[in-house]
């Protein structure tokens, strides 16, 4: 499978604990995205990346969240302090151009308790 | 800011009738507008974007600049048409709306 992949697909946790979600895009992509979903909403934009530099990030970004992407190929999200807020499915899409061409992963679905 | 809204959460037709999903955008210049779907258990996907003016799945969507709306239409809807339907505006990065719920019934 040569499209988006994301690790781990379900994250519990409690209340506090810190995780942290992978993604590898497709190989030949240099702009990455993360978005955030939660019930009952469409997907909304939290940071992408061109290659490894972080060019946008979204005021949802609160100062516990922090993504990267070392040497340009995989990125990481972390979220330190989880509250039961950030309950929601995080998905990464990668793309060669603009947002109009990005790809989906299957998303990382968190939930703290 | 710009903005889509998609005023219907879900929406109910039955097989082999038209089906219509709105969208209306806010956005100061030019848009370009996207329909993405997603089928059950499958990723979020791509179906058209308004400035290739084709027809993916016999679905359509027309920009209407007066109405700032670009709805998702289809003359006959089929059974594995039932998905999460999200309408969406780019330029810097993809703003989504909530979506409607097509459910198509045999």
């Amino acid at each position: 499978d040569t499209g988006v992949s994301q690790d781990p697909r379900h994250k519990i946790t409690k209340r506090g604990q810190n995780v942290t979600f992978r993604c590898d895009p497709i190989s030949e992509h240099n702009r990455l995205y993360w978005y955030r979903q939660t019930l009952g909403q469409g997907p909304e934009f939290l940071t992408y990346f061109q290659n490894e530099a972080q060019l946008e990030k979204s005021r949802l970004l609160s100062d516990r969240f922090s993504a990267e992407r070392p040497k340009g190929s995989f990125s990481t999200l972390e979220i330190q302090r989880t509250e039961q807020g950030d309950s929601a499915m995080y998905l990464c899409a990668s793309s060669s151009k603009g947002p109009e061409t990005q790809y989906f992963g299957p998303g990382t679905r968190l939930l703290v308790l | 800011a710009q903005r889509v809204t998609q005023p219907e959460k879900l929406l109910s037709v039955f097989k082999g009738a038209p089906v219509e999903l709105k969208c209306n955008y806010s956005y100061s210049g030019s848009p370009e507008l996207f329909w993405y779907v997603q089928y059950s258990r499958q990723r979020l996907q791509l179906l058209l974007r308004h400035i290739s003016r084709e027809s993916i799945k016999g679905f359509t969507a027309d920009l209407n600049k007066g109405e700032t709306s670009f709805h998702l239409k289809k003359p006959f809807a089929q059974e594995e048409d039932s998905a999460m339907y999200y309408c969406a505006l780019p330029p810097d990065d993809m703003r989504f709306g909530a979506g409607t719920r097509l459910t198509v019934k045999p």
